[in-house]
């Protein structure tokens, strides 16, 4: 099946400690994204990549890191930089950065 | 982006038709309107979008003002598995990257 798979759905860590939460699609998709989304808000912006081996940052980009050396991979690492890493994290991807965006399912991160 | 106004909540019985609107006045020329929706601790999911005319496909109908300035999504036999939040956003073709603002969006509640 294709699609966007993230992983994993729930993650625990401990104050202070980096952790990477993982994306891959196999849409052959050019464009990836990072969003934060917190409880009863929208969606916020945190980096993008357009094609490989480029990302920029978006809205809330303080604190986070991304990498994108595959088409196919978008990791996202929360630091110990950011203030209020508790929150659900979205990944999607498109075509291009013009086209229509699909969604993984997310990664519930809580930090302790 | 162009702003959008959408009821905070809706009620549709099963099997009937759901009609979810949404007001953009300040729409331009090259914005899309789109529509996604969420299900409870669940990734976005992209519904359908249209630029100027009426728009239909497996999950949903879109119908747009001959003036642009609101919309109305159909589902047409509404089901349970149809009770979420439905997003319309207004977003500009070609953009540099599609960043998608989600406002608070319509919580759609299908019962028996």
């Amino acid at each position: 099946d294709g699609g966007i798979t993230q992983s994993p759905k729930y993650l625990f860590r401990k104050e202070g400690q980096n952790v990477t939460l993982s994306c891959e699609q196999n849409l052959n998709h050019d464009a990836m994204y990072w969003y934060r989304q917190d409880p009863g808000q929208g969606l916020r912006l945190i980096y993008y990549s357009q094609i490989v081996n480029d990302f920029q940052k978006g809205d809330i980009a303080e604190g986070y890191s991304v990498s994108r050396e595959k088409k196919e991979s978008f990791p996202l690492t929360v630091t110990s930089a950011q203030k209020n890493p508790t929150a659900f994290y979205l990944c999607a991807s498109s075509i291009s950065a013009a086209d229509t965006q699909y969604f993984g399912p997310g990664t519930r991160l809580t930090v302790l | 982006d162009a702003k959008t106004t959408q009821p905070p909540s809706m009620d549709c019985a099963e099997g009937r038709a759901a009609n979810l609107p949404c007001n953009h006045s300040t729409i331009s020329g090259n914005e899309y309107v789109y529509w996604y929706r969420q299900i409870h601790s669940q990734g976005p999911q992209y519904i359908i979008h249209g630029l100027k005319n009426n728009e239909t496909n497996e999950m949903a109908s879109l119908i747009i003002t001959e003036d642009r300035k609101s919309s109305t999504l159909i589902l047409p036999h509404a089901t349970l598995r149809d009770t979420a939040v439905y997003y319309c956003i207004v977003l500009a073709g070609g953009t540099s990257y599609g960043k998608l603002t989600f406002g608070q969006g319509t919580i759609l509640t299908v019962h028996p």
